[in-house]
Parts: C-alpha cells; structure tokens; sequence
C-alpha cells in the first residue's frame, strides 16, 4: 500500500500560470480532502469529497477548484495561480468518519 | 462553529523533561479529538484520538492525552521527551459529521534540545 500520493512534491509557478494537483489513494476511501498550510495558520480545508463525482467547498475555496472523477483520484486545480497561493498543500483521505491520512505534501511558489 | 486554540507557538525542552502542550476547543456538539505530528519536510500522521469511552488515550510512543469536557480541553503530555520528538504537534476538532471535516489548531512546535 502506497498510502495517499500527491504529485508533483514542488512546483514553481508565474502569476497567472494554471496547474493541477494530483492527489491518489489506494485505500479505497471515500472521503478525500484538499488543505492548505501557512505558517502561524495551521491546515485550512480548501475542498473535499464525500464521493466519487461529489465536490464540496471547505474553508478557503476562493481561487481553487476539484475534481473526483474516480474514487482514487482527487485534483485540486489553479485556474490562474496568484502569490497568495504560495503554500504547502496537503491532500487526506478517510473511510467516512474514520481517521483521516495524509500525503506528504506539494510545495508550492508562485512569483 | 467549532474552533481549536494551541497556545503555544513553540514549546523549548530539554531532553528527558517532561512536557505539556496545551489545546482548547470550541464546539456546542459532541466531538472527537485528533493530535497529529508533523516532522520536518514531511505530512501529517496520526499521534493519538479520542472518538469516545475512556478520556485518557495514549499513542505508542509514550504520548497521552486526556479529555477533559468540563475544561473544553485535550492536552498533549509525555514524561520524558527525546530528541526524536522534535516535530510540530497539530491538535484537531471533527464533529464526526457526514463530511469528517477537521478543524486544525495552529500548531505548536516542540524544541527538544539536548
């Protein structure tokens, strides 16, 4: 079992540029999350899923969207990527409302 | 709403002392609580929970929690902390509602220092 995946680990992005997150579990979870980590802020939940298909906003949606066209993938996307979007960006996963596991994260810089 | 408080940015020790990290929470529901650990460079993992049953719940690295609902509290304790230990402690809030959603504390880093 690979656990929860997250690619790519860093990224360097211009003002502007768009790209997508890629977040895999092989744990057949339903539930899949997208975080954001500042420093003094903690993790703020972005989306989640509670299913395949099924998208939902969590705290700091705004300049983000999802996708959950299979159960084992979760992708958070940036349309046009802004400094502020500068993060570390975790992605977890969880058997409905049991313990939630995260990947290792994707650093992301954008200038 | 719920919300969960780390007072603590940053806890200094030395090694084999004790230590406390402290986290309140917030919520008009029942809940569960969540301390997870972050080292350097990598993601969150699960240290200890409390979903129900008895309030003291230990994790197999020595760490205890207790809940304590009249004080709205879940703080983290270890008698004799290593170098090893040296991470980020993260206390987290779930409804255990139909989404699982986890509300984060800020963090509190722990310093063990030699």
């Amino acid at each position: 079992n690979a656990g929860v995946t997250q690619t790519p680990k860093f990224r360097v992005l211009k003002t502007g540029q768009s790209m997508t997150l890629l977040c895999a579990q092989d744990m057949n979870h339903e539930y899949m999350y997208w975080y954001r980590q500042d420093p003094g802020m903690g993790l703020r939940l972005i989306h989640y899923s509670v299913g395949e298909g099924t998208t939902a906003k969590g705290e700091v949606p705004d300049g983000y969207n999802v996708s959950r066209l299979k159960k084992q993938n979760f992708l958070l996307g940036l349309e046009s990527a802004a400094p502020s979007q500068t993060s570390v960006y975790f992605c977890a996963s969880s058997w409905l409302q049991e313990t939630q596991y995260f990947g290792p994260g994707t650093r992301l810089l954008v200038l | 709403a719920q919300s969960v408080t780390q007072l603590d940015s940053q806890v200094p020790v030395f090694e084999e002392a004790p230590v406390e990290l402290r986290c309140n929470y917030s919520s008009s529901v029942s809940v569960y609580l969540f301390w997870y650990v972050q080292y350097p460079n990598q993601g969150l993992q699960l240290l200890l929970k409390y979903l129900s049953g008895s309030t003291l719940v230990e994790s197999i690295n020595g760490f205890e929690a207790e809940f304590n609902k009249s004080q709205t509290s879940f703080h983290l304790r270890k008698p004799s902390v290593h170098i090893s230990d040296t991470a980020e402690y993260f206390c987290a809030v779930s409804d255990g509602g139909a989404t699982n959603k986890l509300i984060f504390g800020t963090g509190t880093l722990l310093a063990v220092q030699p």
